[in-house]
């Protein structure tokens, strides 16, 4: 059982928009940076969004990161067939003093 | 750029050691806190323990008993040593660096490490 709650699946056409959401307590996402990473089938975890919402150098625009209170957000414009992969959110947990992670949202793009 | 290449032996049986060692190449080593993050197959990720620049390690609560992560900066190299393995201990084993609190910048390609008798 993760301790950040995300979706298991979502979906949606090419160029849409997707957003995911991750949501966690004041101990975790409530009072510490959320990143977010994205695992294409087969290889390793990739940052994506760190700090809530900035983006490393070479990620598009198209993904984007928010946060309010103890959720945060994924967002994801301009969908490619590319884009589909497990997605995880991360924060540092201070009541655990121990790094977390959601369990992973599967994205498709149909 | 910052590149981690790992190594460690992917078939232990019950009760043995599991033992990997991450390599840093590029950027400099001392500036960065260094972690293991493992994923079960089909399944997502947990967090197994970080050491940070001034050399102090944090651990999982649930795996603190039997971990201890550790560096050799004349090697730019990091080690994960988990005791007393099970089948439950059956994972995919990334190391992971970065520069701030529980986000990570780079990636190890991981290892499989199977647990069985």
């Amino acid at each position: 059982q993760s301790v950040l709650t995300q979706p298991p699946s979502v979906s949606a056409a090419p160029g849409q928009k997707v957003t995911i959401s991750c949501s966690g307590s004041s101990s975790d996402i409530g009072n510490n940076y959320v990143s977010w990473y994205q695992q294409l089938p087969g290889t390793a975890p990739k940052l994506l969004i760190y700090e809530n919402n900035k983006r490393p150098s070479g990620i598009p625009d198209r993904f984007s990161g928010s946060k309010s209170g103890t959720s945060a957000t994924l967002g994801i414009t301009g969908l490619q067939t590319g884009d589909e992969a497990d997605y995880y959110c991360g924060t540092w947990d201070s009541s655990l003093n121990a790094g977390v992670f959601g369990g992973g949202t599967k994205l498709t793009v149909l | 750029q910052v590149q981690l290449q790992q190594w460690g032996a992917g078939l232990l049986k019950p009760s043995e050691t599991l033992s990997l060692i991450c390599g840093v190449y590029g950027g400099s080593f001392s500036v960065h806190s260094w972690t293991w993050i493992r994923q079960p197959p089909g399944k997502g990720l947990e967090w197994i323990g970080e050491i940070n620049p001034s050399g102090s390690a944090i651990y999982n609560p649930s795996l603190k008993s039997r971990v201890t992560i550790s560096v050799d900066t004349s090697k730019s190299q990091f080690s994960l040593k988990l005791n007393s393995v099970t089948a439950a201990d059956t994972a995919l084993y990334y190391c992971a660096g970065g520069f701030r609190v529980a986000e990570f910048d780079y990636w190890g390609q991981g290892t499989l490490v199977t647990v069985s008798s």
